[in-house]
């Protein structure tokens, strides 16, 4: 079945430094692909969204590009700020009419000032 | 909108009672989904409904766990009888079928003593 792999955590990055969050997947023909954001004592939320090969998802300073021959989508920001600091899912989603979404265990990103 | 709305936010039980969580979601969505998240097991899905109908309930974990949703805007979880091994936060989401994206409400932290 369809999979997501994380890179393990927590992150630990000082203010304004750059961020690489790894993500790997596993599925059949052209799943979608999503970044999804925790803040603290909430729901996940998402971040940005890519549909199919090559495409770049952005959103608030973060991108993550769709790329079919490594089957990854990482996410990545040029400067991270404190208010950052939150949990970090990567999920996929086939499509269908039945198509659920499948996440990976999270990261967890603490950005000290 | 007001998003997906679940209640309680946070339930305290004893081990052995009933505990039924809710949830409203989006009007206009006919996905809808029930994820549990912990620290040791992360994000599971448990079950998801396409119009009001079951379609994949392999994630509910054991036979004291049970789902309804016996119409478009609301949905019940109940677990009977609790465990202390239940306690987690309980996610719903809504969707529009096939979208991918999913909206997630704030969650219903419970605790089994």
């Amino acid at each position: 079945g369809d999979s997501v792999t994380q890179m393990e955590g927590p992150v630990t990055l000082s203010e304004e430094a750059f961020l690489t969050i790894n993500c790997t997947y596993t599925a059949t023909g052209y799943p979608s692909l999503f970044w999804y954001v925790q803040y603290p004592g909430e729901g996940l939320q998402l971040l940005l969204k890519a549909t199919k090969a090559d495409d770049k998802g952005s959103n608030k300073g973060f991108e993550a590009t769709y790329r079919k021959e490594t089957t990854s989508f990482h996410l990545e920001k040029g400067s991270v700020q404190v208010s950052d600091s939150a949990v970090y899912f990567c999920a996929l989603s086939q499509t269908g009419a039945n198509s659920k979404l499948t996440f990976g265990k999270g990261i967890t990103l603490s950005v000290r000032p | 909108d007001a998003g997906v709305i679940q209640s309680p936010r946070h339930e305290v039980t004893e081990m052995g009672q009933e505990v039924t969580l809710r949830c409203k979601p989006i009007s206009g969505h006919n996905s809808l989904f029930w994820y549990r998240q912990t620290m040791m097991r992360g994000l599971e899905l448990l079950i998801y409904f396409n119009n009001n109908v079951p379609i994949d309930d392999s994630g509910m974990p054991e036979d004291r766990f049970s789902a309804k949703m016996p119409n478009a805007s609301f949905s019940t979880l109940k677990i009977q009888p609790s465990e202390p091994r239940d306690s987690a936060v309980y996610f719903c989401a809504s969707s529009l079928a096939g979208a991918g994206k999913a909206f997630f409400g704030q969650g219903t932290r419970l605790t089994v003593v």
